[in-house]
């Protein structure tokens, strides 16, 4: 079945470590996101990539880092410059960028702890 | 920039009772509007969108939302509870007809987490 898989499901790190989560999917989506979610708060992009190579910053982009070299795959890197880092990280996919095209498939999430 | 609200932080109903969810928005123009429903610890599956045409849409699980243009509405609704909907349930928004870099961009409320009594 088509989907999205992210891992690790949870993840604990220690301050001042860069972590990798990973984002897979095989959907043939060409846009892919990276959501952050806090209690009460929604969700916050964090950033996007419309093609392969190119990404954007979103809302909440400092602290973070991403990579797009293929369509299956958009890693995100929290690294020690993110102070607050201790949430749950969501990443979806749309199939494009026209109109008809525009809803959000979600991964499960990876939970991110820092101790 | 747009923005969406959510008035219920939390809501608690009886099994067999009627829902309505409400979900407020911010934008210059029509958005397309959406509603998620998360389970704890799960990603976020769609229940239902509007993007244009009958303003009352139906979703999966037997929602219903309503589009009011004049009240910049999207409330969510549910004629008969059932204990398997308990869940956090969010409403978005996202720029209508937009080009470039914005399209397809959300915007998320801050979410109503839902009870169910038996």
């Amino acid at each position: 079945d088509g989907g999205i898989t992210q891992s690790p499901k949870y993840l604990f790190r220690k301050e001042g470590q860069n972590v990798t989560l990973s984002c897979e999917q095989n959907l043939n989506h060409d846009a892919m996101y990276w959501y952050r979610q806090d209690p009460g708060q929604g969700l916050r992009l964090i950033y996007y990539s419309q093609i392969v190579n190119d990404f954007q910053k979103g809302d909440i982009a400092e602290g973070y880092s991403v990579s797009r070299e293929k369509k299956e795959s958009f890693p995100l890197t929290v690294t020690s410059a993110q102070k607050n880092p201790t949430a749950f990280y969501l990443c979806a996919s749309r199939l494009g960028v026209y109109s008809g095209a525009n809803v959000l498939t979600f991964g499960a999430g990876s939970r991110l702890t820092v101790l | 920039a747009q923005s969406v609200t959510q008035p219920d932080i939390h809501i608690t109903v009886s099994e067999g009772a009627s829902l309505e969810l409400r979900c407020n928005y911010s934008y210059g123009a029509t958005p397309y509007l959406f509603w998620y429903v998360q389970s704890p610890g799960q990603g976020l599956q769609l229940l239902l969108k509007y993007f244009s045409g009958d303003t009352l849409v139906q979703g999966i699980k037997g929602f219903e939302a309503e589009f009011k243009r004049s009240q910049s509405s999207f409330n969510l609704r549910k004629p008969s509870v059932h204990w398997s909907d308990a869940a956090e349930y969010f409403c978005a928004v996202a720029p209508a007809n937009a080009g470039g870099t914005s399209y397809g961009k959300l915007t998320f409320g801050q979410g109503t987490i839902l009870t169910v009594h038996p």
